[in-house]
């Protein structure tokens, strides 16, 4: 049974740097085909990709985010750490991580989201 | 990359038949087969329906399908029920290395 969740701060202030890890059960990220990827939801919007990592240490990233986001992945720990830098309120949204593979590549397992406020 | 485009709202009576368009381009939906859709209850996870343009996710009803024309994607949703009330997203690979979602549909059962 594949699962994942999602934690990290539920406030951030503006210009500080988002940490949100993804922790994941019932897959490995050392099985080849297999990848994490993070897609966040403002309050009543749109989702938006943001990120994925393959097992295989590629990354990607949405082109219009590339700059301010780093994604890392600890197999060995069955963990996805997505960093976004220089946080404003219109990324205050839903963040979600799920788990996708190839060639379909499609998120067909997510967790149930964490909310992030980007306040001062 | 811009957002694939859908129809903010499509609507039906229990036991029609629906369709939802998301339209792209030649850079995303129109090459890849890599078109996916997802339902979105309110505040839940989003859950995925259709992916490969066509297959339908296990354990989703066969009453949802996928099928793609040029740069138009199309989910038909058949035999509507009141659970199909939600929001539902396309998704294609842009460009190879990227990812875009769609704008986003509300279905809603009169």
């Amino acid at each position: 049974q594949i699962t994942l969740t999602e934690s990290g701060p539920t406030l951030v202030k503006p210009t500080q740097t988002l940490t949100l890890t993804c922790t994941f059960s019932g897959f490995s990220l050392n099985t080849p085909g297999v990848g994490v990827g993070w897609i966040r939801q403002p309050p009543g919007k749109a989702l938006e990709w943001l990120s994925l990592v393959y097992w295989h240490g590629d990354e990607r990233y949405s082109p219009s985010l590339k700059s301010r986001l780093t994604v890392t992945k600890d197999s060995s720990k069955n963990q996805v750490v997505l960093t976004m830098t220089n946080m404003g309120p219109v990324d205050t949204a839903t963040y979600y991580c799920a788990h996708t593979e190839v060639p379909d590549t499609m998120f067909d397992y997510w967790g149930q989201g964490t909310l992030v406020t980007v306040s001062s | 990359q811009s957002a694939l485009t859908q129809p903010a709202s499509v609507s039906g009576s229990p036991g029609q038949s629906i369709t939802i368009s998301c339209t792209g381009t030649s850079s995303d939906v129109g090459t890849y087969k890599f078109v996916s859709w997802y339902q979105q209850h309110p505040g839940k996870a989003p859950k995925l329906m259709i992916y490969a343009d066509t297959k339908r996710s296990s354990g989703v009803s066969h009453r949802f399908s996928g099928s793609k024309s040029g740069n138009t994607a199309s989910l038909t949703i058949s035999g509507l029920q009141a659970d199909d009330e939600a929001e539902y997203y396309c998704c294609a690979l842009a460009g190879i290395r990227n990812l875009v979602f769609g704008t986003g549909t509300t279905v809603t059962v009169l």
